[in-house]
């Protein structure tokens, strides 16, 4: 069964830092990642979503990488700002099914 | 916009009760889901659902049954509330699998069982 892990769980940034949030899975046989943004009690917010015929997608002031052959992917978050605080989770969808499997996040404090 | 709600918020209930959480998403997706969410153990799967009618079950089906009468609509039935049952519930919707199959989610329904 797929596992995926995010390390590290929590992590705290002075503003304007850039920051790098890691995310692993077991088995590279997937159909694409999805990194979701989640704020306290609320549900979650697609960021970005990358097929496994691709290494990077980028939006804005975000970067998420893919090296499916080792299991891995980075989100890059350039010149943090308090408003990315928050809990950042992936997820991938695969192999063999329709749902997504979780880590279960890193929850980023970016400091005034 | 895509849009994925839910039918409550927050929700108490109390033990013993049969819960409906109602889900509905404007997106003509095919796929449907719902999830919880425990801190610590991250979001779990209950059930999916691939089509009108269809249901799969997920990692923690125990409990808890579905139904998806219409395309749009995706229920989650808790059939006697437990104090183990207290969660986030989270529920999803997508198109066909694989490839750009970005999943949206909705606010979340807050769930305490008393």
């Amino acid at each position: 069964k797929q596992e995926v892990t995010q390390i590290p769980a929590a992590l705290s940034v002075p503003e304007g830092e850039n920051l790098v949030l890691n995310c692993s899975f077991t088995d590279s046989a997937i159909y694409n990642l999805q990194w979701f943004r989640q704020d306290p009690g609320k549900g979650l917010t697609s960021l970005l979503l990358i097929q496994s015929s691709q290494r990077e997608q980028t939006s804005g002031r975000l970067n998420a990488s893919l090296d499916k052959s080792s299991g891995r992917s980075t989100l890059y978050i350039a010149a943090s700002q308090p408003g990315d605080s928050a809990t950042y989770l992936c997820a991938v969808e695969g192999p063999g099914a329709n749902n997504l499997f979780f880590g279960t996040g890193t929850r980023l404090t970016v400091i005034p | 916009d895509v849009k994925v709600t839910q039918s409550s918020r927050y929700l108490v209930k109390r033990t013993g009760e049969k819960v409906f959480l109602e889900c509905v998403q404007d997106m003509d997706h095919e796929n449907m889901f719902w999830y919880r969410q425990d801190p610590g153990l991250g979001l779990r799967l209950i059930y999916f659902s691939y089509d009108v009618k269809m249901k799969e079950k997920g990692d923690i089906p125990e409990g808890y049954s579905v139904s998806r009468e219409k395309k749009e609509r995706f229920s989650l039935i808790l059939e006697s509330a437990s104090t183990n049952q207290t969660s986030m519930y989270l529920c999803a919707s997508s198109s066909l699998a694989g490839g750009d199959n970005e999943q949206f989610f909705g606010p979340g329904t807050r769930l305490t069982v008393l």
